[in-house]
């Protein structure tokens, strides 16, 4: 079975910081890869998503991912954190049997 | 278009009682996903509907079932519950696996 790995359980910034959370996955085939993100008492929304072409792909908010397939990885990234990211965000990887395999996630606090 | 609605938003169950948790899919999606989420072990994959079949099924013992009609609405159903059941019950829709999820805003489950 597929599993994908948050390496940072939680992460606290300074507002401005920037950040870089870790997401790798196992599965060796084709992949498409997500990013979702949770804020304090809401629904889980996208946050971008990849599935082919430029591996740079950019989302809402400021944020982007890299995808190195080389590295099984899907890394979250954003120059300069706000105090509203703060949330719990999860990454997430679905082969083309639309199963979706979903990170432990990784809670992110930003201090004003 | 609506997004994807769960009813009812919170439950509280006694341990042994069984529960039906609904899921109306976005307007022309025929997959819908259900997942468990607790603090302490993130999103945990239940079953994917499509077409009224369960396309995909997750780790979960035989009390966890659920059903697709032709409208593509599910329900969950969990019987015997445990204290162990309570958590949020998350049922995702999807139109084609490139585009990812959109979620409901959740079950609350609470089992005393």
């Amino acid at each position: 079975a597929q599993s994908v790995s948050q390496h940072n359980h939680h992460v606290i910034l300074s507002e401005a910081a920037s950040l870089e959370l870790g997401c790798n996955y196992s599965y060796g085939g084709t992949v498409n890869l997500f990013w979702y993100v949770q804020y304090p008492g809401q629904h889980l929304q996208l946050l971008l998503k990849y599935f082919s072409g430029d591996p740079l792909v950019k989302g809402i908010k400021g944020f982007e991912a890299e995808f190195i397939k080389s590295k099984f990885s899907f890394n979250l990234r954003k120059p300069s954190v706000q105090w509203s990211d703060t949330a719990e965000y999860f990454c997430a990887v679905s082969n083309t049997g639309n199963q979706f395999y979903f990170g432990t996630g990784t809670s992110l606090t930003v201090i004003p | 278009k609506a997004g994807v609605t769960q009813t009812p938003r919170y439950l509280i169950k006694t341990r042994g009682q069984q529960v039906t948790l609904s899921c109306s899919p976005i307007s022309g999606h025929r997959s819908v996903s259900w997942y468990q989420q607790t603090p302490g072990q993130g999103l945990q994959f239940l079953f994917e509907y499509f077409s009224e079949t369960q396309r995909n099924k997750g780790n979960f013992p035989g009390r966890f079932s659920g059903r697709q009609f032709s409208n593509s609405r599910s329900e969950m159903n969990v019987s015997t519950l445990e204290l162990g059941d309570s958590a949020l019950y998350l049922c995702a829709s999807s139109g084609t696996v490139d585009y990812g999820y959109t979620f409901g805003s959740g079950t609350r489950l609470t089992v005393v």
